[in-house]
């Protein structure tokens, strides 16, 4: 069974300092991992998607990397800004054997970026 | 192109009373998954459908949940009759291709049960 682990459970930064916010999984069989970000009352909002064949994705300010050996993927946040306070999320995508695609996820980090 | 769209945004209910859920995916999309977040744990998958059929629904936590999806389109969600540990926020997820593809989520249903 996949269990995913994000820590640190929050984080508080400067505004403009890079920071990596990390995730663990235990079964390396994933077929993807998504980083989500999650605003106070609102819904979840797709950042990246990294494929099991990749070992990384970039989006702006945002990397993402996956090494499945090793079970982790990591967020990594240039030149940070208030706007970016959130709660950010990792789900791994593992097969039920059911021929369902479920996400399994994290916790989260809560990120406060301070002016 | 319109998000998934879940309604209600919120609903406070009594123990005992019935509550329906519904999810709007993004057109075409014939994955559609429902997950819930109860108070302090992590997003927890429920079921998926494909099209109009159950493709998995290991998650659901018991026989008071009941989900719908008629015709491949809109989903229901109906708890019945409600717990007090049915708290907890409601996403819908939808879809085109289960592997590979992101899950775009709607902006959940936030459930009170009193």
């Amino acid at each position: 069974k996949q269990e995913v682990t994000q820590i640190p459970a929050a984080l508080s930064v400067p505004e403009g300092e890079n920071l990596v916010l990390n995730c663990s999984f235990t079964d390396s069989a994933i077929y993807n991992l998504q980083w989500f970000r999650q605003d106070p009352g609102k819904g979840l909002t797709s950042l990246l998607l990294i494929q099991s064949s990749q070992r990384e994705q970039t989006s702006g300010r945002l990397n993402a990397s996956l090494d499945k050996s090793s079970g982790r993927s990591t967020l990594y946040i240039a030149a940070s800004q208030p706007g970016d306070s959130a709660t950010y999320l990792c789900a791994g995508r593992v097969s039920s054997g059911a021929g369902s695609y479920q996400l399994t996820f994290g916790k989260g980090t809560k990120l406060s970026v301070i002016p | 192109e319109a998000g998934v769209t879940q309604f209600p945004s919120h609903s406070v209910i009594e123990k005992g009373q019935t509550v329906t859920l519904r999810c709007d995916p993004i057109s075409g999309h014939d994955n559609l998954y429902w997950y819930r977040r109860v108070m302090g744990k992590e997003i927890k998958f429920l079921l998926h459908f494909v099209k109009e059929s159950k493709q998995d629904e290991s998650g659901m936590p018991n026989n008071r949940f009941l989900a719908e999806r008629t015709g491949g389109t809109y989903s229901t969600l109906k708890v019945q009759p409600a717990e007090l540990e049915d708290s907890g926020v409601y996403f819908c997820a939808s879809n085109m291709r289960g592997r590979t593809d992101t899950q775009y989520f709607g902006p959940g249903t936030r459930l009170t049960v009193l």
